[in-house]
């Protein structure tokens, strides 16, 4: 079983369109969390930290649940920018550091 | 200004060969990373060092040697290449020991062994 977990879509949406992924982690050690975005041949990069009391950013909306050991970002109103694979991360400060174990990553795909 | 670089952007090399990755910080982070993506766009850490020590190893062959000169660069030489190793590699870097603290990718090293 994977550390990280998500599925890996595509999720094809129109514009306008609410969209929510869901990610799991096996390992209750895990101490931040975050959701990462990636383009097509591009870094990964942050685009937002998840916090025990949900969190929003814009359009954007992340929730944890540490019981479930289950994260999830929610996508209002989505736009053809938005077009990506969204990476669920967990961090674990261990004897050798922050280490960020990453998801495989679930792809959007936003239509006009 | 680029907060994390890596060079070279592509690599296309033989079976065989030994090559190397440069990566250098303008962050004052210390701590950086190596990551490699490979064909199922999984994202796995390789390496971390902390302030030119060596502190995560992910169990990667010893074919894979990483040296940091110093706290803002960690470059990585990878010895005798199989079609394997063929990925992207990323290079990142965080302040050390914030676990609330998120990591800064460079744009990557396409490497491809034929």
């Amino acid at each position: 079983r994977k550390e990280v977990e998500q599925d890996p879509g595509p999720f094809n949406v129109p514009e306008g369109a609410t969209v929510a992924f869901n990610c799991t982690y096996s390992n209750s050690a895990s101490q931040s969390f975050f959701w990462y975005r990636q383009d097509c041949r591009k870094e990964p990069k942050l685009l937002m930290s998840v916090y025990s009391s949900g969190n929003e950013d814009g359009r954007f909306t992340a929730q944890l649940n540490r019981a479930s050991q289950y994260i999830s970002l929610l996508i209002r109103d989505s736009k053809l920018s938005d077009s990506a694979t969204y990476l669920c991360v967990v961090s674990e400060l261990t004897g050798g550091g922050n280490k960020l174990t990453f998801g495989t990553g679930t792809q959007l795909k936003v239509e006009l | 200004d680029t907060a994390v670089s890596q060079t070279p952007k592509y690599l296309v090399t033989q079976m065989g060969n030994d090559k190397s990755i440069k990566c250098e910080q303008n962050l004052g982070h210390d701590t950086m990373y190596w990551y490699k993506q490979d064909s199922k766009k999984f994202l796995k850490i390789m390496f971390s060092y902390n302030n030119k020590e060596l502190i995560i190893n992910e169990t990667v062959p010893n074919r894979f040697s990483p040296k940091s000169p110093d706290k803002a660069h960690l470059n990585l030489h990878i010895n005798s290449l199989e079609l394997g190793d063929s990925a992207v590699y990323f290079c990142a870097s965080s302040p050390y020991r914030q676990v609330q603290e998120t990591q800064y990718f460079g744009p990557g090293t396409r490497l491809l062994v034929l």
